[in-house]
């Protein structure tokens, strides 16, 4: 299948500084991305929907000025945590596909987020 | 509204018996994809099985099976004979025409040697 992934995998930082996560499909052309968070022991929550060339969408409740989205090319995708606090550590996760209607879609391997 | 309702939160068997994890969804759409992933303690989501709404067909792949009844909006997974690597977070979600998925809260499986 289709290869979808994220960098880095895992990132400590300090309260207060930014985060960039990378998210890349390797063999195809992601026109939409997704951006999903994943607190411990709870489901993976939808944050914005990224396409290419244009602005994400944010879902309800997330701060659109505190997670930065850029989806500057086919396979690119990267999400900027600015400002980051403690509350903000979790599991962020990317899925990639190359039509929102056909059902493929691609998982990145998860970047764990721990802000001190 | 769309959702997806996985009630049980955690589901502890020994090895070698079988289980099965409920998963029951709602949407208007005429047309969607039911998926189940599985969440190991790593945390990478791996994929198991994608379904679209047309398809009623149950599927068995190995021990894994999957029983889709549109009548009750329900997609069961069913594993037969669990072994210990079986154990894991199992998440059932919802695709809908927008292209996002709704994840259920997911079912933390314990298999016990």
């Amino acid at each position: 299948g289709a290869v979808v992934s994220q960098h880095p995998s895992r990132v400590i930082c300090k309260s207060g500084t930014s985060v960039k996560i990378e998210c890349r499909s390797l063999d195809f052309q992601a026109t939409t991305m997704f951006w999903y968070r994943q607190f411990p022991k709870q489901s993976l929550m939808l944050m914005a929907t990224s396409n290419e060339g244009s602005k994400a969408t944010y879902e309800q409740g997330v701060e659109k000025d505190k997670f930065l989205i850029n989806h500057a090319s086919l396979t690119l995708s990267t999400l900027t945590v600015t400002s980051a606090h403690p509350e903000d550590s979790s599991f962020y996760i990317c899925s990639a596909t190359g039509g929102v209607n056909t059902g493929e879609l691609f998982f990145g391997e998860g970047s764990r987020l721990t802000v001190l | 509204a769309q959702k997806v309702t996985q009630a049980q939160t955690e589901i502890s068997v020994v090895e070698k018996e079988d289980v099965t994890l409920d998963c029951v969804y709602e949407t208007r759409d005429t047309t969607y994809y039911l998926f189940w992933y599985k969440q190991p303690p790593s945390g990478e989501l791996v994929f198991l099985i994608r379904r679209n709404s047309f398809d009623e067909q149950n599927e068995i792949s190995g021990r894994y099976s999957w029983n889709f009844q549109k009548s009750t909006s329900s997609f069961n997974f069913t594993i037969t004979a669990s072994q210990v690597v079986d154990s894991a977070v199992y998440f059932c979600a919802l695709h809908n025409q927008g292209g996002k998925l709704i994840f259920g809260q997911g079912t933390e499986l314990s298999v016990k040697p």
